[in-house]
């Protein structure tokens, strides 16, 4: 089958960093994306992984290890506009544009 | 640029109605794809569309169906309504490529009495 585990809820404080992990097992594999969702809107595509390594970007870095089937997005310097969900997506060996979403993170920030 | 857009926003429907929900892709977009979200499911993959061809497909029963018409811009239905099918369905484009992102539109609420 087709799995893919993010924890559900997580907590931080504004100013730290925080790091949400993704486990996934698919039917192949050709890329990872997270996603962020704020309440009631649509989500918006923050980062994209295929190989393995860092993948930087200003606040967000993106992790992935495909041998070990996982991923994790850092955040760095947490804003209040940071408190949103996180989705940890894969695009499997059907290919083209079928993702594959978790659950999703509800990331809750603090002042 | 303008974003996906997706008409309506809002829509209510008892069971046994069909219902179309329309998506309208970021311009140079041909590939459009939709997915339905739930709080208990999360986002699960319906199909998507490419050059007015169905490229792939999900899970879901043959009630769920879609098209996509030659200015790239795609419709789904849904038939004979159930309790369950509601949820927001949303719509996403991108352009071609392999490591090239989805951008969603805000999606269509559909309940169902």
């Amino acid at each position: 089958g087709q799995n893919i585990d993010q924890p559900t809820e997580m907590t931080a404080t504004e100013g730290a960093i925080v790091q949400i992990n993704c486990t996934y097992q698919t039917s192949g594999f050709n890329g990872l994306f997270w996603y962020q969702q704020h309440a009631g809107e649509a989500p918006t595509f923050l980062s994209y992984n295929v190989l393995d390594g860092l993948e930087e970007k200003g606040r967000f870095s993106s992790f992935l290890s495909r041998s070990k089937g996982y991923s994790y997005l850092l955040l760095k310097e947490l804003q209040m506009k940071d408190s949103a969900s996180y989705l940890c997506a894969v695009r499997g060996s059907g290919g083209y544009n079928k993702l594959i979403f978790g659950a999703g993170t509800r990331l809750a920030v603090h002042p | 640029k303008a974003g996906v857009t997706q008409t309506p926003r809002y829509l209510i429907k008892t069971r046994g109605q069909q219902v179309t929900l329309s998506c309208s892709p970021i311009s140079g977009h041909r590939s459009v794809s939709w997915y339905q979200q739930t709080p208990g499911q999360g986002l699960q993959f319906l199909f998507e569309y490419f050059s007015e061809t169905q490229r792939n497909k999900g899970n879901f029963p043959g009630r769920f169906s879609g098209r996509q018409f030659s200015n790239s811009r795609s419709e789904m239905n849904v038939s004979t309504l159930e309790l369950g099918d509601s949820a927001l369905y949303l719509c996403a484009s991108s352009p071609e490529g392999q490591n090239q992102p989805q951008h969603f539109g805000d999606g269509t609420r559909l309940s169902i009495l």
